[in-house]
């Protein structure tokens, strides 16, 4: 079956770049998703790559998928206190997403 | 508008009270998931309605009842649950459009404890 894999934690100094990485076994996938979840809350879709780019750049954020390796990252310039959340890689299907286990990013002064 | 609407935001209730878990979206998306997430862990699967249909059960427990009475609107009817049930319960929808995948978007989810 499809295996997502994340490390679990990440410490960023503010106004750093943040990198998290995510590595998948399953290249079906059509979209490859980026989801935030700040403490209590749902996930907000922060931005997703389709499966025939190499890079998607939002504002700060930057994706970056290297289909050979299978590996999926999330640049995140200039990292503020508010993105002090849990960060999680999805593989898109239809009627399902394919979850890591999320990055917990930490970010200080 | 990309909202999905989750009520309540916090839910305690006993072993052996009946609940409901409520969800709405306005964004004429033609599916709809309910996802249980337990600290620390990425959200669970537990069922998807497509056309308000109930396509997928994850195997889910009978003590949960999924309900989607028209195409903005999905419940959850909990009845004696477990203590292990506690968890943050998540509402999604997608638009379903028939391609080979189909973004979801989520709701602030419900806090669920049982006592």
């Amino acid at each position: 079956g499809e295996d997502v894999e994340q490390s679990l934690f990440l410490s960023v100094r503010e106004g750093d770049s943040s990198v998290i990485n995510c590595t998948y076994t399953d290249s079906s996938s059509t979209y490859l998703y980026w989801y935030k979840q700040e403490p209590g809350a749902g996930l907000q879709l922060l931005t997703y790559i389709f499966s025939n780019m190499d890079m998607k750049q939002d504002q700060r954020l930057t994706v970056l998928l290297n289909k050979k390796d299978k590996h999926l990252s999330l640049r995140i310039a200039d990292t503020q206190t508010g993105d002090s959340a849990i960060y999680f890689c999805a593989l898109g299907g239809y009627n399902k997403l394919i979850f890591g286990a999320g990055t917990r990013l930490a970010v200080h002064p | 508008d990309t909202e999905v609407t989750q009520t309540p935001k916090h839910l305690v209730m006993g072993m052996t009270n009946k609940k409901s878990l409520k969800c709405e979206q306005h964004m004429g998306h033609r599916a709809m998931y309910w996802y249980k997430q337990k600290a620390k862990k990425p959200p669970e699967l537990m069922f998807v309605y497509s056309y308000e249909k109930l396509s997928i059960n994850e195997s889910v427990p009978s003590r949960f009842s999924p309900e989607c009475p028209n195409s903005s609107l999905l419940n959850l009817h909990l009845h004696a649950l477990q203590p292990e049930d506690s968890a943050l319960y998540l509402c999604a929808s997608s638009p379903l459009r028939h391609t080979s995948t189909d973004t979801q978007y989520f709701g602030p989810g419900t806090r669920l404890t049982v006592l």
